[in-house]
């Protein structure tokens, strides 16, 4: 069966602080891949999807990036933290064709100070 | 925006089903409706998901109207563990997911 990994589980930044969080899925060939932003009681934001390695797209700009540099691995950057930037990430996958559903890793929770 | 509607809350008791509604009046031919929910602190939950046929699987079921234009997801017997928060989701493939306020379950005993 299928499984996504996110780590850490919890981070805390300080302000300008660079960031790299980690995704990989397993069972699993060519899969979409996304990385979503939760903020406290709002629904998600999609901040960037991927259809293959290298291949990236940004949904909203922004002070972070991502990259995809082997097929199921997906990692979130940023070379200086801003304070907006805390929330909750989640990474999710899916097959790439037909309508089949996403699912999610259990998230890393960030925190800027 | 999320194009779906959800009573923000609901009750339900241990070993009852629940029935959760979604209005989705705006869908289109080629969205599909989409389950997940959301226990506190977790990622979101894929439940099920549909097209016009109703469908079930060993989480729920999803009763979809003839005009697409509602449906409701019904958890059989619910557990304490159902206690999240559930979102429904018309979307069509390619797309983004939004999810809006989605309806918190509280299962209690």
């Amino acid at each position: 069966s299928q499984t996504i990994h996110q780590w850490p589980a919890t981070l805390v930044q300080p302000v300008g602080s660079p960031l790299s969080l980690e995704c990989t899925v397993e069972g699993t060939s060519n899969p979409n891949l996304y990385w979503y932003r939760q903020a406290a009681g709002r629904g998600l934001q999609l901040l960037f999807y991927s259809v293959g390695i290298g291949q990236i797209s940004s949904e909203v700009p922004q002070n972070l990036s991502a990259s995809r540099p082997q097929d199921r691995q997906f990692i979130l950057s940023s070379k200086k933290l801003l304070l907006s930037d805390s929330g909750f990430y989640l990474c999710a996958w899916s097959v790439r064709s037909g309508n089949q559903p996403q699912h999610f890793g259990d998230g890393t929770r960030l925190s800027i100070l | 925006d999320a194009k779906t509607t959800q009573p923000p809350s609901m009750d339900c008791a241990e070993g009852r089903a629940a029935n959760l509604p979604c209005n989705h009046s705006t869908i289109s031919g080629n969205e599909y409706v989409y389950w997940y929910r959301q226990i506190h602190s977790q990622g979101p939950q894929y439940i099920i998901h549909g097209l016009k046929n109703n469908e079930t699987n060993e989480m729920a079921s999803l009763i979809i109207t003839e005009d697409r234009k509602s449906s409701t997801l019904i958890l059989p017997h619910a557990t304490l563990r159902d206690t999240a928060v559930y979102y429904c989701i018309d979307k069509a493939a390619g797309n983004k997911l939004t999810f809006g306020g989605g309806t918190r379950v509280l299962v209690k005993p």
